[in-house]
């Protein structure tokens, strides 16, 4: 089962911008409209920020957005905040009719 | 207020089985997918499973690792979903997620806390 791929981290200031980005290839990514993003916090239940490539689910803050280009996506928060710390995985569906999991993103706000 | 509320997990020798169970309330559980999606220690999030509506004939789909060892089956009548898992590895050990797909049907919106199964010996 293949893995998209993540930076294993990112570190930004408090204010500023950060992008995560999120690798697969054409047969999941590249292909289908269907990528989410989902936020997870230490012995937490991963929370979902973003689906279908762009769109916000209510109640979450639109510091949050989200884009794709070829056969990668990309999550970006804006203005981050010390709350905005934690965990950060996308998904995607695929042509085998699965889905499958980014390895993560450990966004530190410093 | 949608809840998930998973159950059943524990220690299992390698070879053995386990049923997980997930009480769903707070919405229609009968029209939405459902899914599972475990978690190893210190690892990250790798999806198992999905069960689809009366609608979709309850059609199921599973991941490589564990197609063939693990079924995914729910009962609409009790608001239930479930998860046999046979022929348990060690590498199966996990926080075992349900999670319920969005009305699209392309994305986990609520989630359960999770239930930890452990494969030793």
């Amino acid at each position: 089962q293949s893995v998209l791929t993540q930076p294993a981290s990112v570190s930004g200031s408090p204010g500023q911008s950060i992008t995560i980005s999120c690798t697969g290839t054409s047969s999941d990514v590249g292909g289908y409209k269907y990528v989410s993003w989902y936020q997870q916090n230490p012995g937490k239940a991963p929370k979902l920020m973003i689906y279908d490539v762009s769109n916000r689910p209510s109640g979450v803050s639109n510091r949050f957005s989200g884009s794709k280009s070829g056969n990668t996506a990309s999550l970006t928060i804006s203005g981050l905040q010390a709350e905005d710390e934690a965990d950060y995985y996308c998904s995607s569906y695929t042509s085998s009719s699965t889905w499958v999991f980014g390895g993560g993103t450990k966004l530190t706000v410093l | 207020e949608v809840q998930l509320v998973e159950s059943g997990g524990g220690l299992v020798q390698p070879g053995g089985s386990l049923r997980l169970s997930c009480a769903a309330s707070g919405f229609p559980f009968s029209e939405h997918y459902m899914d599972w999606v475990r978690q190893a220690p210190g690892k990250g999030l790798e999806w198992v499973g999905r069960t689809r509506n009366k609608a979709t004939s309850y059609t199921t789909e599973y991941a490589a690792s564990v197609r063939g060892r693990f079924t995914i089956s729910r009962d609409d009548s009790k608001n239930s979903l479930y998860l046999l898992m046979n022929s348990l590895k060690i590498e199966d050990t996990a926080v075992y997620y349900c999670a319920r797909a969005g009305s699209s049907g392309w994305s986990l919106d609520y989630w359960g806390q999770g239930t930890l199964v452990t494969v030793s010996s």
